[in-house]
C-alpha cells in the first residue's frame, strides 16, 4: 500500500528563488498537514486543510509561505523568494480526520530545503 | 499553550539494555494524546506508542512501552533489549482530541545503541 510521498526529496535553491514542495496523501485521507523542521529540532507544526479546505495557517511563519490543496487530494507548499532561513525539512502528513486523540498521522519521507 | 519538554539531547546505550527517554509536556487540556516518533537519520517519522490522557494502563507495543505519570505531567518512553537499529531521534508529542489538531513535538533525544 502506498504511503504519503513527496517530492522532491533534495531542494537547493538561491536565495531569492521561489519553490515548490509537493504532497502525495494517502488516499482517502482527509486531514493533511504541514510541519516544518530545522535541524536538530522537532517538527513545528505550519498549516492544516480538512479536504480542500485550510482551516489552519497559523503557523506560516511569513507571507512568503502559501499552501494549496486544492481538490482535497495532493497539496503543494510554496515559498516565494526564499530566504536561508527556509532551510529546512519540510514533512507533510495524512490522517484519516476522525475526532479522537489516536487520529494517527502518517508522514511523508520530507523535502529537505538547502537555500544558499 | 502546549509545550512538550525532553531535557536529553544524547543518550547512550549498550545492545540488551534497557533504555528510558524522558518527556515531560504541559497542557490545560482535560483530554489529549501523547505519543512517540523515531526519526532514523534516513529522515522518515516512525509511529511508535500512543496514550490516551484518560488511559489507565500504560501503552505497550513490543519492546516499547510508556510510562504515564499523568500527576507529574510525564510520559517516558522505555526500550527494553535495546538494538543496534534503534540508534536514531526520538520525539515526544502531543495533541488535543479535535479532529486536525496538529501535533506539538519536543527537541527530541537522540539515542545511541552501541555493541
Amino acid at each position: 500500500g502506498a504511503g504519503v510521498s513527496q517530492s522532491p526529496r533534495y531542494k537547493v535553491a538561491k536565495r531569492g528563488q521561489d519553490v515548490a514542495l509537493r504532497c502525495d496523501p494517502i488516499s482517502g485521507h482527509v486531514s493533511l498537514f504541514w510541519y516544518q523542521q530545522a535541524l536538530g529540532q522537532g517538527p513545528e507544526f505550519l498549516t492544516y486543510f480538512q479536504n480542500e479546505a485550510q482551516l489552519d495557517k497559523s503557523g506560516l511563519p511569513s507571507d512568503r509561505f502559501f499552501a494549496e490543496r486544492p481538490e482535497g487530494s495532493v497539496s503543494t507548499l510554496k515559498i516565494q523568494r526564499t530566504q536561508q532561513e527556509d532551510s529546512a525539512v519540510y514533512l507533510c502528513a495524512s490522517s484519516l480526520g476522525a475526532s479522537g486523540r489516536d487520529d494517527e498521522q502518517f508522514f511523508g519521507p520530507g523535502t529537505r530545503l538547502t537555500v544558499l | 499553550a502546549q509545550k512538550i519538554t525532553q531535557t536529553q539531547p544524547g543518550m547512550f546505550v549498550q545492545e540488551k539494555e534497557a533504555v528510558t527517554l524522558d518527556c515531560t509536556y504541559d497542557t490545560s487540556d482535560q483530554s489529549y494524546g501523547l505519543f512517540w516518533y523515531k526519526q532514523p537519520s534516513s529522515g522518515e517519522m516512525i509511529f511508535l506508542i500512543y496514550q490516551g490522557s484518560y488511559d489507565e494502563q500504560n501503552a505497550t507495543e513490543g519492546r516499547y512501552s510508556l510510562n504515564f505519570q499523568k500527576a507529574r505531567k510525564s510520559a517516558n518512553l522505555v526500550i527494553s533489549a535495546s538494538q543496534l537499529g534503534d540508534s536514531a531521534m526520538y520525539f515526544c508529542a502531543m495533541r488535543g482530541d479535535q479532529a486536525g489538531t496538529a501535533l506539538i513535538f519536543g527537541k527530541g533525544t537522540t539515542l545511541s545503541v552501541s555493541s
